[in-house]
This record gives structure tokens, sequence and C-alpha cells, in this order.
């Protein structure tokens, strides 16, 4: 079974440009979250999406930052523009959407910014 | 707001040792607490889970504990072996949140 897919690996942009990141879930997988990481810390949810709808996307800086799952499958993140402060690791994952609020979150391997 | 600390940030053991890593949380309500293992670049996995309904879960060499009056939770990994080294993150989920720990680095040493 092919696990969390997300693209590019890494990306490399000037400040003030956009910048998108692509994720397709585990097939089946009702469920998606993206994640932010910075480097030597835990993940922190940016949204969440229940199918086609972001049911939690209280953290999500919303004047630079917009996702998309318009079919409920894959979905986008865009930052637009850039700062320096947004280089970090991107991780999007996946869960179930069945069993409630104790399931398991299967990671992609995220995609690298730099902000130059 | 939630938060969940982990302790410690760094751990260096000697190959076939015991490593410890601890985690508490603030919000009573967390009922599922997995352990994710994350090695330099990679994405981070499940290595082991527990919900609030029992004390103890062990998978051969990983255990993990949970003190649901102290809001506290341990990883437990022995027999210690070099690709054991990596990050690993405690997290614990309430509803369909999920906070993470900062994250233990665990070096072990041949």
């Amino acid at each position: 079974e092919a696990g969390v897919v997300q693209s590019p690996r890494y990306k490399i942009i000037e400040k003030k440009q956009p910048v998108a990141f692509w994720c397709n879930p585990i097939s089946g997988h009702n469920t998606l979250y993206w994640y932010l990481q910075n480097l030597g810390q835990g993940p922190e949810l940016l949204i969440r999406y229940e199918n086609e709808e972001a049911v939690d996307d209280s953290q999500l800086p919303k004047d630079r930052f917009s996702a998309e799952r318009l079919k409920g499958v894959d979905s986008t993140l865009k930052i637009q523009p850039a700062e320096l402060g947004d280089s970090a690791v991107y991780l999007c994952a996946s869960s179930l959407g069945e069993a409630g609020d104790q399931e398991t979150q299967y990671f992609g391997p995220g995609t690298r910014l730099l902000v130059l | 707001g939630e938060n969940v600390e982990q302790h410690p940030s760094t751990l260096s053991v000697q190959e076939g040792d015991s490593a410890v890593i601890k985690c508490t949380y603030s919000d009573s309500a967390s009922n599922y607490f997995p352990w994710y293992k994350q090695e330099l670049g990679k994405r981070p996995q499940l290595i082991i889970d527990i919900r609030s309904n029992v004390g103890e879960k062990k998978d051969q060499r990983i255990a993990v504990t949970l003190n649901k009056t102290a809001k506290h939770f341990s990883l437990h990994i022995t027999e210690t072996q070099p690709e054991d080294s990596a990050v690993y993150f405690c997290a614990a989920q309430w509803g369909f949140k999920t906070i993470f720990g900062a994250g233990t680095r665990l070096f072990v040493k041949a």
C-alpha cells in the first residue's frame, strides 16, 4: 500500500515569492492534515480536512496561507507571499476518518522549504 | 492552552542499555497517546500507541506506560541498538486535536 505522498520534497525560494505544496493521502483516508514542523520541534497543526471540508483551520495564518482539497482526495497548501520565517518542513498526514478521535495519523515525507 | 512537555530533549545511551522518554500533558480529556520515530530527513512513523483505558502496552523491545491521574506517559526502549537512534515524539490527542511534544533526540552508541 502506498503511503502519503508529498511533492516537492525540497523547495528554495526568495522571500515574497509564492509557493505551493501538494499532498496525496493514503487511498480511502477521509481525513487529511497539514502540519508545520520547525527545526527541533514537534509538528504543529495548520489545518484539518474531513473529506473536502476544512473543519479546523484555527492555526492557519490566513493572511498568507491557503489550502484546498477540492475533491476530497489530494490537497494543496499555498503560501503567498512567503516570508523568511516560513522556512520549515511542511508535513501532510492522513487518517481513515471513521474511528473518531483515536485514529492513527500516517505522515508523508514532508516538503522542506527554505526562504531566502 | 493545551501543551505536551517531553523530557529529555537529548538522550545518549550505550548500545544494549535502556532508554526512557517521559511526557506530561495538560488536558485531562486526552484519550489517545501515540509515539512517533523520525529519522533524519524522513517522515514521522508510528512505533507504538496507547489508549486511555489501559495502563501499559508492550511490543517487543518497546513499551509505553500511562498514568492518567498524573497525566503522564512514558516510552521505554530496552536493549537499544544503533538503529534506534532518531528523534522520538510523543503526542496527546483529544477530539481530533493532536498536540506533539518537542521531541527527544536519542543517540545509541555502539
